[in-house]
């Protein structure tokens, strides 16, 4: 295990439904991050926390809200999804300070959306 | 901003011979570059990277990876694969000056035994 866990590992969502996505590093890094991850296109960054404070955010939509209320747990919620949102979604932390700092990751989160 | 390609979908060799996973990146600034490795159900485990100094990075599992500059190439290399390295080999690039982190779209490696 890499020391980055993410629950649920998998959800199935209506298009009407909220939902929250979790994460938690183990590992005392400061910086986190969300990843989209579909199949045979590049791994999309959405979200960049360093220090607890969002400094990334390329273009997501709005019904992506990340949230991280301490340097250890970063949650994304969902809210009125459209199917082309299905995707893998990754967590990931880093010592942050350093851009040569390697990124940590977690299983991921199989989201569906009907 | 910075972008990486792979140009190869899928690589397949058999175990035992050498292989060679392609990269190409392109950054405004300086590179730093990395390898990760994803395998089924898993997230992506780091492989290696490379920051400045010796072209010839070596990382886990007897991978290695040459940083040419001219060529604006980063590719993975192993002198003689393994069933277990079957998996999907990502390429990252990132600009010495932002967050930002580019993969590429990643090359399935397939070993035959």
């Amino acid at each position: 295990e890499t020391g980055v866990t993410q629950t649920p590992r998998h959800l199935v969502m209506g298009m009407t439904n909220k939902k929250s996505l979790k994460c938690e590093q183990h590992l005392g890094h400061n910086a986190m991050y969300w990843y989209k991850q579909s199949a045979k296109k590049p791994l999309e960054l959405m979200f960049v926390y360093s220090l607890e404070e969002r400094v990334e955010n390329n273009s997501v939509p709005s019904r992506f809200s990340p949230e991280c209320p301490n340097s250890s747990h970063l949650f994304l919620h969902l809210h009125t999804l459209q199917p082309e949102d299905s995707a893998l979604y990754l967590c990931a932390s880093s010592q942050g300070g350093a851009t040569y700092n390697e990124q940590f990751f977690g299983p991921g989160t199989r989201l569906t959306v009907l | 901003a910075q972008s990486v390609a792979q140009p190869e979908d899928q690589v397949n060799v058999a175990e035992g011979n050498p292989l060679t996973v392609k990269c190409t990146y392109s950054v405004s600034g300086n590179p730093y570059l990395f390898w990760y490795v994803q395998y089924p159900n898993r997230g992506l485990q780091f492989l290696l990277k490379y920051i400045t100094g010796d072209n010839l990075v070596k990382g886990s599992y007897g991978f290695e990876a040459e940083f040419n500059k001219s060529q604006t190439s980063f590719h993975l290399k192993k002198p003689s694969a393994l069933v277990s390295d079957s998996a999907l080999y990502f390429c990252a690039v990132r600009d010495g000056r932002n967050n930002d982190m580019r993969f590429g779209a990643g090359t399935r490696l397939t070993v035959k035994p």
